[in-house]
């Protein structure tokens, strides 16, 4: 199966800086890659998918980007909200595999 | 709206089963798939698989597989979960999600999520 690796496993970044996330493949995945967002005891929530796309009604701060192996997830000017979880999950084969998760805190 | 709705918490002894469901509202539900994925105590996401409410065809990962079974009921838009021979590892917070995809059929993700379904597996 495809394994997906989250790095860091913790980001600290202060309010209204930017925060970058990135995501690695073990192998060729193209763009098929989304972002979640979880918050403490809630079910996630999609960011982005295709890589680049974001979900209805997701902020513009939010954005994706890579294909391949690469993949990078930018929260620009960071709100008290967006201090919570992030997972990455491929879907170009099955299983349709997760990240560990990156965990993005106040500096 | 969209909403998926989960059955409420259980509790196992181990080596029973658990059935979960998840009643789907506010769309067609044979237009979309649907993903489980759960999540045990303090750790990450682990997705199980995803069943096609329009053709039952399913897909499992690779760990769950010979002890999950997904079905769906078109009747009443419920997707149910069936785990077998349960273990203490298996205590986890369930979720269903609506997978959506494009014409051409390309993945858009997991767009709206029930509310979990907390599992507790202990004797």
């Amino acid at each position: 199966e495809i394994v997906m690796t989250q790095s860091p496993a913790t980001l600290s970044v202060s309010p209204g800086e930017r925060a970058t996330l990135s995501c690695r493949a073990s192998q060729n995945i193209n763009s098929n890659l989304g972002w979640y967002q979880q918050k403490p005891g809630q079910a996630p929530r999609l960011l982005i998918y295709g890589a680049s796309t974001r979900a209805t009604g997701i902020p513009a701060r939010f954005s994706g980007s890579g294909s391949g192996t690469e993949f990078t997830l930018t929260i620009s000017n960071l709100q008290s909200e967006d201090f919570t979880l992030y997972y990455c999950q491929q879907s170009n084969d099955w299983p349709r595999t997760f990240g560990q998760g990156t965990k993005v805190e106040i500096k | 709206q969209v909403q998926l709705v989960q059955s409420g918490a259980e509790v196992k002894k181990p080596g029973a089963s658990v059935k979960v469901s998840c009643k789907a509202s506010g769309y067609t539900f044979t237009s979309y798939g649907i993903t489980w994925v759960r999540q045990a105590p303090g750790q990450g996401l682990e997705w199980m698989g995803c069943i096609s409410p329009l053709n039952g065809n399913t897909n499992y990962g690779q760990k769950l597989q010979h002890r999950v079974t997904m079905t769906t009921d078109t009747s009443t838009s419920t997707a149910y979960m069936e785990l077998r021979s349960l273990r203490s590892d298996d205590t986890a917070v369930y979720y269903c999600a609506r997978d959506q995809y494009n014409s051409r059929w390309a993945y858009l993700g997991a767009d709206y999520w029930g509310q979990g379904t907390l599992v507790t597996v202990s004797s």
